[in-house]
């Protein structure tokens, strides 16, 4: 079955520059999630988009930004980064369904790494 | 959500049973009580998920307080790729899907051979 597809796996990025991680969700599945997951922490929800419309607000900083396009893939826009930025970034994608309990599907990752 | 309190870590041998507790005092009854499971350096995964009756599936069984203040996730047989961090969410009825999922700390799980 297909899955949830984040890439790139790895990013080593120096800062200030700039980063953008990209999501492909679940066929069908019309939510998308972006986590951020520092050393040792448990992920933390960042931004979800509904239908290519932002949808909920985490913690996440003024310097990213995030889009939800029309085959419904992501991208998470990392701008000015810091060494605080490095973290596992997950995606995660679910159809808008109450009660499915099972359909929150996460992808494996990008590791970002700022030097 | 509401919250849960699980223990930092377990530990566990294995090929033996496991069972993780989650405590859920203030539960409201539309919520549904979800496990997801985080490994090594990858995404968190769905575990199991029930509203007040036992539940199994092919990765492990949830047994549910009568009074749904607790619950409890058991792996029948551990093994040593059941190592991970598993998180006890409670979730309504009708964010499930809607909204993001929010993990709290988990427990740790360590499967000694």
């Amino acid at each position: 079955a297909a899955g949830v597809i984040q890439s790139p796996r790895h990013l080593i990025k120096e800062k200030r520059e700039t980063a953008t991680l990209k999501c492909y969700p679940i066929p069908r599945h019309d939510t998308v999630y972006w986590y951020q997951q520092g050393p040792g922490q448990d992920p933390q929800f960042l931004i979800s988009f509904y239908e290519k419309m932002q949808s909920d607000k985490g913690s996440i900083p003024d310097r990213f930004s995030a889009q939800q396009f029309s085959d419904y893939h992501s991208e998470l826009n990392m701008s000015s980064l810091e060494l605080g930025d490095s973290a596992l970034y997950f995606c995660a994608s679910s159809l808008r369904s109450p009660g499915q309990g099972h359909g929150y599907t996460f992808g494996s990752g990008t590791r970002l790494t700022v030097v | 959500d509401a919250k849960t309190t699980q223990p930092n870590s377990m530990e566990s041998n294995e090929e033996e049973p496991v069972h993780l507790p989650c405590n859920h005092s203030t539960i409201s009854g539309t919520d549904y009580i979800h496990w997801y499971r985080q490994l090594p350096s990858q995404g968190p995964e769905y575990v199991i998920h029930g509203l007040t009756s036992n539940v199994n599936n092919r990765m492990a069984s949830l047994a549910i307080a009568e009074d749904r203040k607790s619950s409890t996730l058991i792996l029948h047989r551990a093994t040593l790729r059941d190592a991970a961090v598993y998180y006890c969410i409670l979730r309504d009825y009708w964010d499930t899907g809607r909204r993001a999922l929010t993990f709290g700390s988990g427990t740790r799980l360590q499967v000694q051979p």
